[in-house]
């Protein structure tokens, strides 16, 4: 099965300060990689998602990018972090027949 | 617009009953289905998951159910336990290659001793 590596697990950051959240996949080459974001009482909201190298879906306008400069790291930016930013950020990997998650970052933009 | 709905945000079932966890999907491009459990500040965990092709798929105490006709699929523990408290959330994945994940709202259950 896969690992994902995200880090870091919590984050406050001031409002206008910069974001930058890496994430690595163990244990598969060429995998399909997800940006997912859980706000305060909701579900998982799909941010972005991967393919490939260089290769990004934006599912929801945003505040928010992802670049994917190698085959198995996936990052999520933000030039300008906004109040709204603030929630818990959850990287994965597709497999076949189910999806494997990182052990998320909380992020609080204050 | 929900693709997938979980209606019920909470659920409380006395240890050993049966938890019925629901989900409701609108699209019909979804061809398979999967149940994750959650924890707090933690990644979510694959529990179960069942094809559109099948009615039911059964691992120990879960058991999915789906009924296309209805765009229902339900997630059953038998019997609960303490340790099944946590955050249910039912996804579902079109056919293609990008093979990415909706998901609903989630079901908070909690399992009383």
């Amino acid at each position: 099965s896969q690992t994902i590596h995200q880090w870091p697990a919590t984050l406050v950051q001031p409002v206008g300060s910069p974001l930058s959240l890496e994430c690595t996949v163990e244990g598969t080459s060429n995998p399909n990689l997800y940006w997912y974001r859980q706000a305060a009482g909701r579900g998982l909201q799909l941010l972005f998602y991967s393919v490939g190298i260089g290769q990004i879906s934006s599912e929801v306008p945003q505040n928010l990018s992802a670049s994917r400069p190698q085959d198995r790291q996936f990052i999520l930016s933000s030039k300008k972090l906004l109040l709204s930013d603030s929630g818990f950020y959850l990287c994965a990997s597709a497999a076949l027949t189910e999806a494997f998650f990182g052990q998320g970052t909380r992020l609080t933009v204050v | 617009d929900q693709q997938v709905k979980q209606n019920s945000p909470s659920l409380s079932v006395q240890e050993g009953r049966i938890s019925i966890l629901n989900c409701d999907y609108t699209n019909s491009m979804f061809d398979y289905f999967l149940w994750y459990k959650k924890y707090p500040a933690e990644g979510p965990t694959f529990l179960i998951s069942i094809s559109s092709i099948k009615d039911k798929n059964e691992d120990g105490r879960f058991t999915v159910f789906l009924n296309k006709s209805a765009k229902h699929l339900s997630l059953h523990i038998v019997p609960s336990q303490p340790g099944d408290s946590a955050v249910y959330f039912c996804a579902a994945r079109k056919t293609g290659s990008a093979r990415q994940l909706t998901f609903g709202s989630g079901t908070q259950l909690t399992v009383l001793p």
